[in-house]
């Protein structure tokens, strides 16, 4: 099932914050996060995994709340390279050893001069 | 260079006429994935595949084949293409992990129409 990602779109000045939301109904075993800019592939940012390890760049922070199955991905005094289409990804505990990959529909952030 | 390639980028097509698109890695990564994009849907998983000879399906898988044959390549095909698949499809490939998951390398995708 897919994830929710919220807002949908977001369009901030440069130097203000953002935080993009991510929750699932189901068990998560895993959080991706990914993105994308116009016309490109999508770009790896971080995983957060349960039980608290996380896999990414220094730069950007994600949390992981395993009870209400909800990842977060917080974006800091936003710079105009930030701008892009921002997806979740996520691994179900009940996928087991399968490592299948559902994405969100994506958060669309958009960051002015 | 480490990348992911696809071949073609650009595909237009005709219903019914057999395709295929083609990945190839050159990480040596185990893990490969192909996803499909459409407006407003994001990136939806069709198959995946753990190591050669070994592939599953993934939220999307009808219409759709892959095979593993070689770790490097893991081809896509459209044997009876339908204008519902017309869409950007993405390759993508993962380093070897001990079971758990890693970043994903994204290849340029293809974009596919059909008429």
């Amino acid at each position: 099932q897919q994830p929710v990602q919220s807002p949908q779109a977001v369009i901030l000045r440069e130097g203000e914050d953002a935080v993009i939301n991510c929750s699932s109904s189901k068990a998560l075993y895993s959080v991706h996060w990914y993105r994308q800019k116009h016309g490109e592939a999508p770009v790896f940012l971080m995983i957060l995994l349960k039980g608290g390890e996380q896999k990414g760049h220094e730069k950007i922070s994600a949390s992981f709340n395993e009870k209400k199955q909800q990842s977060s991905l917080y974006l800091t005094a936003s710079q105009l390279s930030y701008s892009g289409t921002y997806f979740c990804g996520t691994a179900l505990i009940s996928s087991g050893s399968a490592r299948q990959l559902t994405f969100g529909s994506g958060t669309q952030l958009t960051v002015l001069p | 260079e480490a990348q992911v390639t696809q071949n073609p980028r650009y595909l237009i097509t005709v219903t019914g006429k057999k395709l295929t698109v083609t990945c190839s890695q050159n990480m040596n990564h185990e893990y490969m994935s192909w996803y499909r994009q459409d407006p407003g849907l994001g990136l939806r998983q069709i198959y995946y595949s753990m190591n050669v000879e070994v592939t599953d399906k993934g939220d999307v898988p009808e219409g759709y084949k892959v095979s593993r044959k070689e770790k490097r390549n893991f081809p896509l095909i459209l044997e009876s293409p339908s204008p519902n698949q017309t869409s950007l499809y993405f390759c993508a490939s993962s380093p070897p992990t001990s079971g758990s998951y890693n970043e994903q390398f994204f290849g340029p995708g293809t974009r596919l129409t059909v008429l």
